[in-house]
């Protein structure tokens, strides 16, 4: 059972332009939210995190969106940059338990000079 | 901040033999800590966490088992390797309350022929 989700497995954007990757989860109790980027053979380095008690967080060109009636989040970049093509998986924990995070299955981006 | 080493980078172990991977964390005391798996193509598989000496959690039924021996490190073993243990395994850890973002080690590459 898949709890979090990222329908796209890939994306590709023109250098400049906006990068919008999506994410859906289904457990109603995940309370926070992270977007993680990661290159090949490395491990995911933190991007941008969004608490459950707002719908917005903006860092430099990073944006999450947090619609929790629609169980769904968003990242924006913007402007895209070439540096910014990698594999971005979204995660998300609940603040009770063994604070576990539920991994999404990653959108590779690939920005296009 | 925290650092996390893992070793070996890589390794190439023939099917049904056995595995050792290890994971030390620095600069941070009693974390929760975390190993994941991706296979290729797929997304991070969360496969044990613990939330102290001796506790491990599995997430999911395999051929793999965890130990932390000690506060700040965590060993993924396995007694017979299967050609599906094959993928790039990485070490996490989580310090502090729900809403902290896990650091990641860099990984390890482990090909099962």
């Amino acid at each position: 059972d898949q709890q979090v989700k990222q329908n796209s497995p890939s994306l590709s954007v023109q250098e400049g332009r906006i990068s919008i990757l999506n994410c859906d989860y289904t457990n109603s109790m995940f309370d926070y939210f992270l977007w993680y980027k990661k290159y090949p053979a490395e491990g995911p380095t933190f991007l941008i995190s969004i608490s459950s008690i707002k719908d917005k967080n903006e860092d430099g060109r990073f944006t999450v969106f947090l619609n929790k009636s629609a169980k769904h989040l968003s990242l924006h970049i913007v402007p895209s940059q070439p540096g910014d093509s990698a594999v971005y998986f979204c995660a998300a924990s609940s603040s009770g338990g063994y604070q576990k995070v539920t991994f999404g299955t990653g959108t590779k981006l690939q920005v296009i000079p | 901040s925290q650092t996390i080493h893992q070793w070996p980078a890589t390794l190439v172990q023939p099917v049904g033999s056995p595995l050792s991977l290890e994971c030390t964390v620095e600069g941070t005391s009693n974390p929760n800590l975390y190993w994941y798996r991706q296979a290729a193509g797929r997304g991070l598989q969360l496969l044990f966490y613990s939330v102290g000496i001796g506790q491990i959690s599995s997430e999911v039924p395999q051929n793999l088992s965890a130990s932390r021996p000690q506060d700040r490190q965590f060993i993924l073993s396995s007694k017979k390797l299967l050609l599906s243990d094959s993928g790039f395994y990485l070490c996490a850890s989580l310090q502090g309350g729900a809403y902290n973002e896990q650091f990641f080690g860099p990984g390890t590459r482990l090909t099962v022929l």
